[in-house]
């Protein structure tokens, strides 16, 4: 069974650029999450998706973050414009679904701006 | 949980032996679990083990335990009989309806 597919693993643009990260979840799984993990931190959560809802944003910068899960499977979360601090890793996970359930992640996207 | 600490932000242990990684937790549910995920270099995230709250009974998965302690709020994660491939970054979480909190991880290393 394929795990959890994000690309770019790695993504390096100037200031000001926009950029976007894809993520396909397990099949089956109807719960998608972005994290977001600084250096030296644990994973924070930016935004959970139910099927194509997103149930829970409330910690997604909106002004300049956003993202969107057509037909409740893959998702794209965008960043425009970027700043230096928005360098950092992009975590996606999903799960099966029910409030306790493992999540399973991918393996990051890492981000650099300069 | 609304927080989750790890004082340790690097531990290492020889081959073989046997290494505890400590975490503390705030939460005012009374209904929550508590995770341990190993993230190892620029690999994917994994979960080790989960505990929930309502049990008494410390989880277990082959080398990997934990002692929880509810009244203390102390969630700590041993590992016997370490291995070269545990080295990794491990991070505590707790949580419930979906909302995981991280705490910032501890490194560990294991010495052949």
């Amino acid at each position: 069974e394929a795990g959890v597919v994000q690309s770019p693993r790695y993504k390096i643009i100037e200031k000001k650029q926009p950029v976007a990260f894809w993520c396909n979840p397990i099949s089956g799984h109807n719960t998608l999450y972005w994290y977001l993990q600084n250096l030296g931190q644990g994973p924070e959560l930016l935004i959970r998706y139910e099927n194509e809802e997103a149930v829970d944003d409330s910690q997604l910068p909106k002004d300049r973050f956003s993202a969107e899960r057509l037909k409740g499977v893959d998702s794209t979360l965008k960043i425009q414009p970027a700043e230096l601090g928005d360098s950092a890793v992009y975590l996606c996970a999903s799960s099966f679904g029910g409030r306790t359930g493992e999540l399973f992640f991918g393996e990051g996207s890492r981000l650099t701006v300069l | 949980a609304q927080t989750v600490t790890q004082s340790q932000p690097e531990m290492s242990v020889q081959e073989a032996e046997t290494v505890t990684l400590s975490c503390t937790y705030d939460t005012s549910e009374s209904d929550y679990y508590l995770f341990w995920y190993k993230q190892p270099p620029s690999r994917q995230m994994i979960l080790v083990i989960r505990q929930e709250a309502y049990k008494q009974q410390n989880a277990t998965e082959n080398r990997f335990s934990v002692n929880f302690q509810k009244a203390a709020k102390s969630f700590s994660l041993k590992i016997s009989d370490s291995q070269l491939g545990d080295a990794a970054m491990y991070f505590c979480a707790g949580g419930s309806n979906y909302k995981l909190t991280f705490g910032k991880g501890t490194l560990l290393t294991v010495n052949p």
